[in-house]
């Protein structure tokens, strides 16, 4: 499995530009998460989806950030306008619920985009 | 913010040393996950743990799911250089497959 795929890596784009982030989870995953690395806030959730619909948008900062799942194979997060203090690293992850009594679940993360906003 | 507080924030060690780290949170969590995060790269599971007492083990890893279920260990034995990284708890209460995280413990290893 070539595991969750994002894309792309970096990206450096100047504050007022919109911003799309893509993401493919592994195949068979029913879960997908969007998370939000910074070094003061550490890993965050931002949203996520169960079958292509969002169950929780609690952590999406604000109006400017928007995600999709049009279908079980690809997730969007993008932001427009872009603002330089949304430079972070975003990992997209994917999961399945694993039974084990309490619906637990093992989440797998892609390798990230790197955004910076100038 | 974070809801688990992760301790320690950062650990210089010599290679060979043991490492201990843990995870504790004001509320219960019914899944306990262990990650680690290489530069550039995203968080790779390596120990998940789901009842409470449960020790668990992954080659020289090993983890423990407090019996509260308010807290969980990871101990490194015999360190070496590609233990370098970021640790992440990760809890997770009810069905519904939301993590939260941990701050992070930054491990170096002096060869």
């Amino acid at each position: 499995d070539a595991g969750v795929i994002q894309s792309p890596r970096h990206e450096v784009t100047e504050m007022g530009q919109e911003v799309t982030l893509r993401c493919k989870p592994i195949s068979g995953h029913d879960y997908l998460f969007w998370y939000r690395q910074t070094m003061m806030r550490g890993l965050e959730l931002l949203i996520y989806f169960n079958n292509n619909v969002p169950i929780d948008d609690s952590g999406m900062p604000e109006d400017r950030f928007s995600a999709k799942m049009p279908n079980a194979s690809f997730s969007t997060l993008k932001i427009q306008p872009s603002e330089p203090r949304d430079s972070a690293v975003y990992f997209c992850a994917s999961s399945f619920p694993v039974d084990r009594g309490a619906g637990n679940t093992e989440a797998f993360f892609g390798q990230g985009t790197r955004l910076t906003v100038v | 913010g974070q809801q688990l507080n992760q301790s320690p924030q950062s650990m210089f060690i010599q290679e060979g040393e043991d490492v201990s780290m843990n995870c504790t949170s004001s509320s219960i969590f019914n899944t306990w996950l262990w990650y680690k995060q290489d530069p550039g790269e995203g968080p790779v599971l390596l120990i998940a743990l789901y009842k409470a007492g449960e020790l668990t083990s992954n080659g020289r890893l090993t983890a423990q799911f407090g019996i509260t279920r308010k807290d969980s260990f990871l101990n490194i034995s015999a360190s070496i250089p590609s233990d370098v990284g970021i640790y992440f708890c990760a809890g997770q209460r009810n069905a519904g497959n939301m993590l939260t995280f941990g701050g992070g413990t930054r491990l170096m290893v002096k060869p």
